[in-house]
């Protein structure tokens, strides 16, 4: 079946490093979703991509598709202490209906 | 924007009792609902999928007599974990996909159930 990996299992950082999180698929995605979720809490949607080679910003937050519907990425500018979480991506497969599965998620920790 | 209600929050149960999770959608009809289960510092796996009206569709492996999925209206899925047994002690979060092109899935706030 299809999975998604993403690397690195575990970051930490000092506030106003810089972070990234990459997510790989066995299979080609129709599109590609990001959550963070809180220590505690559920998963809360960030955004979603759909085109090939698709960049989106959120603020401090860069979002990437990779041309062949595969990878994706997301990239933290200046990390600040409210970004603690773990961060997962989600797809559906193309021709998968909208049944998203999840990425194994990257935990960010984030000191001061 | 689209609001999933998800009760209990967390409950304790003694093994060989059943337990109820409810999953509401308040301000929107959800004809789909996704139940995970996710285990401490793990990502979320599908269980299974309600669908308003017939029967839930159930991922490779889960037991569909020991997870009984209900999705009686457009706004109420249930989970009920049957003969509970300390090793179905998890977080189960339900999720209904969003309407619009950019809202995600929105998810529940999680049952943490312990089976003692």
């Amino acid at each position: 079946g299809q999975q998604v990996m993403q690397i690195p299992q575990y970051q930490h950082v000092q506030e106003g490093e810089d972070f990234t999180t990459y997510c790989n698929s066995s299979t080609t995605l129709s599109n590609i979703q990001w959550y963070k979720q809180r220590p505690g809490g559920h998963p809360v949607f960030l955004i979603q991509l759909v085109k090939s080679g698709e960049v989106k910003k959120q603020k401090r937050l860069t979002f990437q598709f990779g041309e062949a519907k595969k990878n994706s990425s997301l990239h933290i500018t200046a990390t600040q202490t409210t970004d603690v979480g773990t961060y997962f991506c989600a797809g559906t497969p193309t021709g998968g209906g909208n049944k998203l599965t999840f990425g194994t998620g990257t935990q960010l920790k984030v000191e001061l | 924007g689209a609001v999933v209600s998800q009760h209990p929050s967390r409950v304790i149960c003694k093994s060989g009792t059943s337990v109820k999770i409810e999953c509401r959608s308040l301000d929107f009809q959800a004809t789909t609902m996704f139940w995970y289960r996710q285990f401490p510092k793990q990502s979320l796996m599908l269980m299974a999928t309600s669908n308003e009206g017939s029967k839930a569709t159930y991922e490779q492996g889960v037991e569909k007599d020991k997870f009984l999925i209900n999705h009686a209206s457009l706004t109420l899925s249930t989970l009920t974990v049957t003969s509970a047994h300390p090793e179905d002690s998890s977080f189960y979060i339900c999720s209904a996909p969003g309407s619009g092109f950019n809202y995600g899935y929105t998810f529940g706030s999680g049952t943490r159930l312990t089976v003692v």
